[in-house]
């Protein structure tokens, strides 16, 4: 089976400008998760989709969104880029089903973005 | 609210043990995971833990105090390999991670 893989690994914008961060999930999973970790600390909540509707966010504004696609692929996108948005962003898989409540995340190696 | 908490650095010895605490605070509780992330790569799953207890897989193992909202993750049989971040992480109860900033450890020879 494959794993999670996100394209692209690095990136540098500048201020202003608008990214979007692309994700393919595990064979089999139908959730991801999107998370943004800053140097030096844990990854932060960004937000979920399942069954291609967002069911989750975390502290972030509207300029953070997303897609995910009926192959559960998925997309994070940042407009109006501000510095403190250079991190690297991590997408996880999982397999949610009816009566499961904790699932284990597949992480993708992330994609390294830098604002300048 | 919530919140949790893990030293930022540790160093231990290759072949020796070494125990990382994690401590949290939460209203609602639907489990504690352990990830292992070395530098530049993804989190790699290590444990979950729902019960309190010990939980033993190798050379790793993870307790769980839910009464006391602790969790600590042992490493045994230290190997250079095992030079990375651990990050814990509990799951609230919307069922979503909120995660420590991790503990770097570093293995000496």
């Amino acid at each position: 089976e494959t794993g999670v893989t996100q394209s692209p690994t690095h990136l540098i914008k500048t201020r202003g400008q608008q990214v979007t961060l692309r994700c393919s999930s595990q064979s089999g999973h139908n959730t991801v998760s999107w998370y943004q970790q800053a140097l030096g600390q844990g990854p932060q909540f960004i937000f979920q989709y399942y069954r291609e509707e967002e069911n989750g966010r975390g502290n972030f504004p509207p300029r953070f969104s997303g897609l995910q696609f009926p192959n559960y692929s998925s997309e994070l996108n940042v407009n109006a880029l501000e510095l403190d948005d250079s991190a690297l962003y991590l997408c996880a898989s999982s397999l949610a089903t009816s009566n499961s409540g904790a699932n284990v995340l597949t992480f993708g190696a992330g994609s390294r973005l830098t604002v300048l | 609210g919530q919140n949790i908490d893990q030293p930022t650095e540790m160093t231990a010895t290759e072949g020796a043990i070494v125990q990382i605490n994690c401590t949290y605070q939460t209203s609602g509780f639907n489990g504690l995971f352990w990830y292992q992330q070395h530098a530049g790569e993804a989190p790699t799953f290590l444990s979950y833990n729902v019960l309190d207890g010990l939980e033993e897989k190798g050379r790793f193992s993870s307790f769980l105090s839910r009464s006391k909202g602790y969790s600590y993750l042992l490493l045994k049989e230290l190997q250079m390999k095992d030079s990375a971040s651990y990050l814990c992480a509990f799951m609230d109860s919307n069922y979503q991670l909120i995660w420590g900033a991790g503990t770097k450890l570093i293995i000496k020879p």
